[in-house]
């Protein structure tokens, strides 16, 4: 089974901290995604990589930029958090580019920036 | 940009139908069902793609009509394990990578 891991379920940070969050994923995908989730609004794509070291602004960028080193690790930085930026923040994976390919999600962190 | 997905929210009785509408603005590749119990992550049902196909997991189908931009999601004879929140996440033609437009999500609840 495919497993996407991410560093933490809950996370409490301060306006104006350096904010990491880590996915990992174990099943050698070329594709990884981070998303956001708030209520009425769906899941929104952030940021997503096609390979390492490449990535791809998805449609909300803004505040956020990401990092992937490694072909399994995929890195979501929040620079300065900002008090609008609490939500629930998911990453998936997905085995090759293109549309026809399952994308695997992460049991998401629950980020409230104070 | 983001797909309408509509109802926002319905109940149901065990063993009743439902359908769950999502249109796109945007010519579409393809379209992706996801549903997301409540405290857990989305986990993957269906992909569809264009030229009308309809395909089912369990008792849930789905049909896509690509030139609608539509597609829909049929639950039939419900289950309580039914319950939880429907996403459809479409593919743009435009998009070569693999992106998808989640939209907002249509909660599903499935009483006794």
């Amino acid at each position: 089974d495919v497993k996407v891991t991410q560093s933490s379920r809950y996370l409490v940070k301060r306006t104006g901290e350096k904010v990491f969050l880590e996915c990992v994923q174990d099943m050698d995908h070329e594709n990884m995604f981070w998303y956001r989730q708030d209520p009425g609004l769906g899941l929104r794509l952030i940021y997503f990589s096609y390979d390492v070291k490449m990535k791809e602004k998805g449609d909300i960028p803004e505040g956020y930029s990401v990092s992937r080193e490694k072909k399994e690790r995929f890195s979501l930085i929040l620079e300065s958090a900002s008090t609008n930026q609490t939500s629930m923040y998911l990453c998936a994976s997905s085995l090759l580019a293109g549309g026809l390919n399952e994308q695997f999600f992460g049991p998401g962190t629950r980020l409230t920036v104070l | 940009q983001q797909p309408v997905q509509s109802p926002q929210a319905v109940i149901l009785r065990e063993g009743e139908d439902a359908v769950i509408n999502c249109s796109s603005s945007k010519a579409l590749y393809s379209v992706h069902w996801y549903r997301q119990k409540h405290g857990e992550a989305p986990v993957f049902l269906m992909i569809l793609l264009k030229g009308g196909e309809q395909k089912g997991h369990e008792k849930i189908s789905a049909s896509f009509n690509e030139k609608k931009q539509q597609s829909s999601l049929y639950l039939t004879a419900s289950q309580l394990s039914y319950s939880g929140t429907y996403f459809c996440g479409p593919q743009l033609t435009t998009d070569s990578w693999g992106k998808l437009q989640f939209g907002a999500g249509t909660q599903v609840v499935v009483t006794p």
